[in-house]
């Protein structure tokens, strides 16, 4: 295993349409995060699952955004009626089980989406 | 809720020249990381830093954590032209909560 995939790498959408991306972590990683990267900026918190359990969610997150991990492997991240401030960076990241707090983190490529 | 800023946000530096990004924090933490970030790329890790006093070192990056004082710095020791890219710090509350808070970046650029 090489590290963490997203797919795709690039969306184009147009506003009020859904999108899903997909992102497949290092395998024997059983912690995954999703973030938000706009331009300038650092990576934004949006959801955290341990296994196939989404323990932490960012109260920034609307009910437009819902993510799920249904095996603890592969992930999902689905943007209903996409609106133009949805356009950014959207970054997967996944750490190895490990004893108390959060580990070091792994970042995928990242898919950029941009909506018109 | 933790806050994590770093300044600066720019920095242009001249090849051969030393410099040091701060990385302030705004409760406590336990656990502070750095990454690199090229241009439309995604993020590389530099340095985990899990207890007060760490130090680790790089090539020409040395990190460092002070907790009593809620600051880590990234050093840079005789620059050169690859080490252009964005660097960010990250930290993690110590207790409660797996979120991880990133600073804004420090955007460094080195001039040959």
């Amino acid at each position: 295993d090489t590290g963490v995939s997203q797919n795709p790498r690039h969306k184009i959408t147009k506003r009020g349409q859904n999108v899903t991306f997909r992102c497949d972590p290092i395998s024997e990683h059983n912690r995954l995060y999703w973030y938000r990267q706009t331009l300038g900026q650092g990576p934004e918190f949006l959801t955290y699952f341990q296994n196939e359990a989404q323990l932490e969610k960012s109260r920034l997150l609307s009910d437009r955004f819902s993510a799920e991990r249904p095996k603890g492997s592969f992930s999902t991240l689905e943007i209903q009626r996409t609106e133009q401030g949805d356009s950014a960076m959207y970054l997967c990241a996944s750490s190895p089980r490990g004893a108390g707090g959060p580990g070091n983190q792994y970042f995928g490529p990242g898919t950029r989406l941009l909506v018109l | 809720e933790l806050k994590v800023e770093q300044n600066p946000l720019f920095l242009s530096m001249q090849e051969g020249k030393n410099y040091t990004i701060y990385c302030n924090y705004s409760t406590t933490s336990d656990r502070l990381y750095w990454y690199r970030q090229d241009p439309g790329k995604s993020l590389e890790s530099l340095f985990v830093l899990l207890s007060n006093g760490a130090v680790k070192q790089e090539g020409r990056l040395m990190a460092s954590l002070d907790t009593k004082a809620r600051l880590s710095t990234l050093h840079i020791t005789a620059a050169v032209h690859d080490l252009s890219a964005t660097y960010f710090c990250a930290a993690s509350a110590t207790s409660g909560t797996y979120k991880y808070i990133f600073g804004t970046g420090t955007r460094l650029k080195v001039l040959a």
